[in-house]
């Protein structure tokens, strides 16, 4: 299964876009990649999910290319609320019917009045 | 609409001791999972149940066992505990088993 890999932290300021990537070298064709956002003391939050290309919700979009081997969510115009860490799952079902999943170590992102 | 509740949601436990970690989700969902977060290690599946009657190991299980008590209940159960399980434990649910997850709020437990 694939190992994800993501930057620590990130700092932006508000109003900016913000990009965060995750490698996966080695995700495999059934991977699906789902990010999460957390607040301290709070469980993960579903941000986004996608398989490939591009996808798009109300509050990110995930741009994934055609070697699938990393994922980039996007976040538009960021407010001091999206101050949280963030992580990208790959999960995956095998040929025996069981599932894996794997979370990034996570990015940290601060954003900046 | 609670969504996934966990009880307890701190504990303090000594060396040797058991304890169950109990999961409840109204979301009717089939599947269910637990994590433990480790500081600066992401989370790590310890086990999940794709549907109700079947569970299966992920990433972390020794030391750990878990019971689909019926469709809205898994729990996890600590036999020995040991000061390397101090962690914060996630339950998550979702409909099926690849679909977002939705996560519990943790337990954080501490084993001295």
């Amino acid at each position: 299964l694939a190992k994800t890999t993501q930057p620590i932290s990130m700092d932006s300021y508000e109003g900016q876009e913000v990009n965060i990537t995750c490698s996966h070298n080695n995700i495999a064709t059934n991977d699906y990649i789902t990010w999460y956002q957390q607040f301290p003391s709070q469980g993960p939050r579903f941000i986004i999910q996608g398989y490939k290309t591009k996808v798009t919700n109300e509050v990110a979009s995930l741009f994934i290319p055609a070697d699938r081997k990393s994922s980039t969510l996007s976040l538009p115009r960021v407010s001091l609320s999206d101050t949280a860490v963030y992580y990208c799952l790959v999960g995956d079902i095998r040929g025996s019917g069981t599932y894996k999943y794997i979370f990034g170590t996570g990015t940290r992102l601060k954003v900046l009045a | 609409n609670a969504g996934v509740t966990q009880t307890p949601k701190f504990q303090v436990l000594k060396t040797g001791q058991s304890m169950t970690l109990q999961c409840a989700q109204d979301m009717n969902h089939n599947s269910m999972y637990w994590y433990r977060q480790d500081p600066g290690m992401g989370l790590r599946l310890i086990y999940y149940s794709a549907s109700e009657g079947t569970t299966d190991k992920g990433e972390v299980p020794n030391g750990y066992n878990v019971s689909r008590l019926n469709k809205r209940e898994f729990s996890l159960r600590l036999e020995s505990a040991a000061p390397s399980q101090t962690s914060v434990y996630f339950c998550a649910s979702s409909e099926p088993p690849l679909q977002p997850q939705h996560f519990g709020d943790g337990t954080r437990l501490s084993i001295l």
